[in-house]
């Protein structure tokens, strides 16, 4: 049966202080990953896609690795804004359809 | 462009009544799914759709009904509702290829009493 399960459940930051969220998924066959922000009371935003092992994707303070078996999501020098649940989702028989993670909610202190 | 849209925002039913949750989207996208979101356990996959005319069960389809008769709706109908299916519903759309993101709505709350 097709897992993505992500970790930690919560993550509290002081505002700069760096750190990295895994999502790590036991399927056949991935075609994407995929991570999103979600805000309260939001649907998710997307972020990035990543596709093969040892492709990376930044933008801002983030940045996505993808391994054979997970992917992080590291967020440099964290900002009050960046606090959110982060979302991982992967697609693997269609790209019409997507299994999600449990998420990584955020919290970055001033 | 209003990107995806659902109605209603809010939601209160009882026990056995029945309901249609709309899924509305203007970007011509040829992918559209529907999701709930239950507290500690991420978004599951209840139904979803490649194309007008096509649907498919998710993880959680049971209890839920949906069709795809236009390209820009996909409704959600609920056929008797239960307590446990009180929760926070999420429509979503994408274009069909490679790595296309879906973009969400913000989503229907809920409570069946």
């Amino acid at each position: 049966e097709d897992q993505v399960t992500q970790s930690p459940e919560a993550l509290r930051l002081q505002e700069g202080e760096s750190s990295s969220l895994n999502c790590s998924y036991t399927v056949s066959g991935l075609r994407g990953l995929f991570w999103y922000r979600q805000d309260p009371g939001k649907g998710p935003e997307f972020l990035f896609t990543l596709y093969s092992a040892g492709e990376e994707k930044e933008k801002e303070r983030l940045k996505a690795t993808l391994t054979k078996k997970e992917s992080f999501l590291h967020i440099t020098a964290p900002k009050p804004e960046d606090s959110a649940t982060y979302l991982c989702a992967v697609t693997t028989d269609s790209w019409g359809k997507f299994q999600f993670g449990a998420g990584t909610q955020v919290v970055v202190t001033p | 462009n209003a990107g995806v849209t659902q109605t209603p925002k809010f939601q209160v039913l009882k026990t056995g009544q029945s309901m249609t949750l709309q899924c509305a989207q203007d970007m011509n996208h040829e992918y559209m799914s529907w999701y709930r979101q239950d507290p500690g356990m991420g978004l599951r996959l209840i139904h979803y759709s490649v194309g007008a005319g096509i649907t498919d069960q998710g993880e959680v389809p049971n209890g839920y009904n949906v069709s795809r008769s236009t390209t820009e709706d996909f409704p959600l109908r609920l056929l008797s509702a239960a307590p446990s299916q009180t929760s926070v519903y999420f429509c979503a759309s994408s274009y069909s290829g490679t790595g296309k993101p879906q973009h969400f709505g913000d989503g229907t709350r809920l409570s069946i009493l």
